[in-house]
């Protein structure tokens, strides 16, 4: 089974550094994703991390460490449109993807 | 380019109804998964399908059937619906052959009362 954790709920400041924690225990490994998921909506592709280290794609970030089951999401120079869920997922063994149950990310002005 | 379609966007349904959501992809895409999202709980998957003719149960399969007769459709049926199957549920497909990133509908919206 899949066991992935990340806090609920974080707040910053429009311009600041947010950084995103996610611990897993997973049988088997193939990949972490990130995904963005605003309210009511569904959620869409941010990163994909499959070996250790830093993967930059514009403001946002994922790193990756597979010895220690722990992954991170980097938003910089934050925004109001980043106010979202953000969702960490597991591929295991069989390809299936599993997720944590998203942080919210609050963006204030 | 649609992507993948999911019907209903939204019902409502007296329990012990059987109920089939649809979901159509248009991507080629090998494998199709079937999520429900529930408030505090996250996406948790039902039942997937690595390609066509075949299906595999997810966490929280009970209640729920797959088929898969071809690519592109994955229907997902409630055979008889109780409240607890109330949620938004989230139909999403992937290319196995690469990175494996899903691609999600835009959900349905299921009341069971």
């Amino acid at each position: 089974g899949q066991n992935i954790d990340q806090p609920t709920e974080m707040t910053a400041t429009e311009g600041a550094i947010v950084q995103i924690n996610c611990t897993y225990q997973t049988s088997g490994f193939n990949g972490l994703f990130w995904y963005q998921q605003h309210a009511g909506e569904a959620p869409t592709f941010l990163s994909y991390n499959v070996l250790d280290g830093l993967e930059e794609k514009g403001r946002f970030s994922s790193f990756l460490s597979r010895s220690k089951g722990y992954s991170y999401l980097l938003l910089k120079e934050l925004q109001m449109k980043d106010s979202a869920s953000y969702l960490c997922a597991v591929k295991d063994s069989d390809y299936k993807l599993s997720f944590g149950a998203g942080t919210t990310v609050t963006v204030r002005a | 380019i649609a992507g993948i379609t999911q019907a209903p966007t939204s019902q409502i349904l007296a329990a012990g109804r059987r109920m089939t959501l649809r979901c159509t992809q248009d991507m080629r895409h090998n494998a199709m998964y079937w999520y429900r999202q529930d408030l505090g709980l996250g996406l948790r998957l039902i039942h997937y399908s690595n390609t066509a003719g075949t299906t595999g149960k997810g966490e929280v399969p009970d209640g729920y059937s797959v088929s898969r007769a071809n690519t592109d459709d994955f229907p997902l049926t409630l055979a008889s619906a109780v409240p607890s199957q109330t949620s938004v549920y989230f139909c999403a497909s992937s290319d196995l052959a690469g990175a494996g990133e899903l691609f999600f509908g835009e959900g349905s919206r299921l009341t069971v009362l």
